[in-house]
């Protein structure tokens, strides 16, 4: 079956750490993102990638970074200067024939010790 | 930018109907989407307008006036199993069309 998979399902985060999260598909989507969700808060976009090789910041990419070297992975990383990092992370992907409609993966909860 | 708003919370009972309203202003509206979030997991599509009128799908409906910036969703028969969030969300073809989340309107389903 054709999906979105994040991993892992709860990460911990030390003080001046990075810690990535990963985000594969296989549903063939040229488009992924990277939502941050807050409670009380709509989702906010951090990057997102319309294209292998290619991405561009959404409204929060201070204290994050990205990369796209396959089109079916997307992982982000969490910088130390994201002060503020604990949220649900959620990775999407679309594709223009289905009016770029989101296709969720099932989030990270990240948390900070 | 844009600003959806929709209500926080609301409580049906079993059986019953709820419209969940969703107002936004936006330059360039290309389309609004519905999400269904259950606590802890994946947002899943719902719906999509993004001409005025009705959309029919099962127990859900949704409806678009994009003269007043305005959709609902339209949840009938409920289910237990449709306590979740509701996301609205809006596309702007000005914001190089990215989504534009509402913060969710939280339904609580009693028996």
């Amino acid at each position: 079956d054709g999906g979105i998979t994040q991993s892992p399902k709860y990460l911990f985060r030390k003080e001046g750490q990075n810690v990535t999260l990963s985000c594969e598909q296989n549903l063939n989507h040229d488009a992924m993102y990277w939502y941050r969700q807050d409670p009380g808060q709509g989702l906010r976009l951090i990057y997102y990638s319309q294209i292998v090789n290619d991405f561009q910041k959404g409204d929060i990419a201070e204290g994050y970074s990205v990369s796209r070297e396959k089109k079916e992975s997307f992982p982000l990383t969490v910088t130390s200067a994201q002060k503020n990092p604990t949220a649900f992370y959620l990775c999407a992907s679309s594709r223009p024939q289905d009016n770029e409609k989101l296709f969720f993966g099932s989030g990270t909860q990240l948390s900070v010790l | 930018g844009q600003n959806i708003d929709q209500p926080t919370e609301m409580t049906a009972t079993e059986g019953a109907i709820v419209q969940i309203n969703c107002t936004y202003q936006t330059s360039g509206f290309n389309g609004l989407f519905w999400y269904q979030q259950h606590a802890g997991e994946a947002p899943t599509f719902l719906s999509y307008n993004v001409l005025d009128g009705l959309e029919e799908k099962g127990r859900f409906s949704s409806f678009l006036s994009r003269s007043k910036g305005y959709s609902y969703l339209l949840l009938k028969e409920l289910q237990m199993k449709d306590s979740a969030s509701y996301l609205c969300a809006v596309r702007d073809v000005l914001n190089r069309d990215k989504l534009s989340f509402g913060a969710g309107t939280t339904v609580t389903v009693r028996a």
